[in-house]
């Protein structure tokens, strides 16, 4: 069966820091790969999303970016992390090549900038 | 106007209710819906996937389509403080990667 690993659980950064949250799936090849935010209460937000090595797609223009140096591997990162980075971030994964596929999310990265 | 709206809630039902959760959607290219549940501090989970309108049902839960009214349900029977999460729709469209997620509603179900 397929399994989504998602590290750190929690963290808290300073103003400034550099960030890298990792996700890897087990189980499974050449997944669709997705990075979410969800800030508290409100629903999530798709950051980049990615249908094989070194193909990365963003969605919004932002502080962070997104790599996939390995087939079940993607990174969340940043140079220097703004209070708005702040929120339960999301990786998820989807089987490629089938239409309407649904998507299998991780346990989340909560992160907290101070 | 949003692809998807979903009314936050809260939803406070008594344990043993008939829960009945609603999303809305305005693109009719929309033929694969989901239901998730997430709880507190947790990732979503999925609960029901459909394609095209219909009823599914799954123990407990029915997932409800009406393409014709862009109208997605999602039933909970004999409701349980142990369903007490945020639940949220998501639909997609044909050969699309991305899907596209309500804000979610949250559920309290009270002993």
């Amino acid at each position: 069966s397929q399994t989504i690993h998602q590290w750190p659980a929690t963290l808290v950064q300073p103003v400034g820091s550099p960030l890298s949250l990792e996700c890897t799936v087990e189980g499974t090849s050449n997944p669709n790969l997705y990075w979410y935010r969800q800030a508290a209460g409100r629903g999530l937000q798709l950051l980049f999303y990615s249908v094989g090595i070194g193909q990365i797609s963003s969605e919004v223009p932002q502080n962070l970016s997104a790599s996939r140096p390995q087939d079940r591997q993607f990174i969340l990162s940043s140079k220097k992390l703004l209070l708005s980075d702040s929120g339960f971030y999301l990786c998820a994964w989807s089987v490629a090549g089938i239409t309407g596929s649904e998507q299998f999310f991780g346990p989340g990265t909560r992160l907290t900038v101070l | 106007q949003k692809e998807v709206e979903q009314d936050p809630g809260p939803l406070s039902v008594p344990e043993g209710a008939i829960v009945s959760l609603n999303c809305t959607y305005s693109n009719s290219a929309f033929q694969y819906f989901m239901w998730y549940r997430q709880y507190s501090r947790k990732g979503p989970e999925l609960l029901m996937y459909t394609y095209s309108s219909g009823n599914k049902e799954d123990g407990r839960f029915t997932a409800q389509v009406d393409k014709s009214s862009k109208y997605i349900s999602l039933f909970i029977r004999d409701s349980q403080p142990s369903d007490s999460a945020t639940y949220l729709c998501a639909l997609n469209r044909k050969g699309y990667n991305k899907l596209i997620f309500g804000a979610g509603t949250r559920l309290a179900v009270h002993p």
